[in-house]
């Protein structure tokens, strides 16, 4: 069944750019069925949903996020990433990466996340 | 901070059944489909209910999903050690351009 697994630098400084890549084996990205999502949890806090990518390459970001966040998908190496520049202690979470699956009839189509990465922790200090 | 708002725990002894409330408004669960996810300890989230009271294929019938209006509730039954766990439910918000996701606070399910 598909996998999904984060990775990337576990340690970022203030105000340089977190880069994350979720690897998706078991399944392809470019099917459009799904779309992909990046979540992050603070420690000892809730769920924040950063943003989507769908495989025609359309994204959707949090508002609070939006001036900050890229999401971008690379079909060749079944792979989509994560970018957030000007990163602060603030932005020190765990990161996970997910499949949202599609559902619904035609143009009325919703998602939920229905495939989850472990989940990385990135820590932003100097 | 969340729009969507949760108790912040419910708890019951095991075979009880508890129930945890998601209040949105209008532009989220008022206009759209919720699910709910629940995170283990020291895992990642899994979901348990889409489309307001679906279960994914695995998921056991005791746990259900509900919403009316602008709320939206879980509901777990015959409670086991291995549900203490927090619960977030989950829904798109409509209020902005294009729109976003957003999880409510969470809740944190003990069994007694």
């Amino acid at each position: 069944q598909v996998q999904l697994q984060e990775s990337g630098p576990g340690l970022v400084k203030p105000s340089q750019t977190l880069s994350l890549t979720c690897t998706v084996s078991g399944g392809s990205v470019s099917s459009g069925s799904y779309c992909w999502s990046w979540i992050r949890q603070p420690a000892g806090k809730g769920l924040e949903w950063i943003g989507r990518i769908y495989t025609s390459g359309s994204t959707n970001y949090n508002p609070s996020l939006k001036s900050r966040v890229t999401i971008s998908v690379d079909t060749s190496k079944s792979q989509f990433s994560l970018k957030l520049s000007s990163v602060t202690a603030a932005d020190t979470a765990v990161y996970y990466c997910a499949r949202d699956l599609r559902y619904g009839d035609y143009p009325y189509y919703y998602y939920y996340m229905d495939v989850w990465g472990k989940g990385t922790t990135v820590t932003v200090s100097s | 901070q969340s729009v969507l708002t949760q108790p912040p725990s419910v708890s019951a002894a095991p075979g009880q059944k508890v129930t945890i409330s998601c209040s949105g408004s209008s532009s989220n669960i008022g206009n759209n489909y919720v699910s709910w996810y629940q995170q283990l300890p020291g895992t990642a989230p899994k979901v348990l209910i889409y489309d307001n009271n679906k279960r994914p294929s695995g998921i056991p019938d005791r746990f259900s999903g509900s919403k009316s209006g602008t709320s939206a509730t879980l509901g777990i039954t015959g409670l086991q050690t291995g549900d203490e766990a927090d619960y977030y439910c989950g829904t798109w918000d409509s209020s902005l351009s294009g729109g976003y996701y957003v999880f409510g606070t969470g809740t944190k399910v003990t069994v007694l």
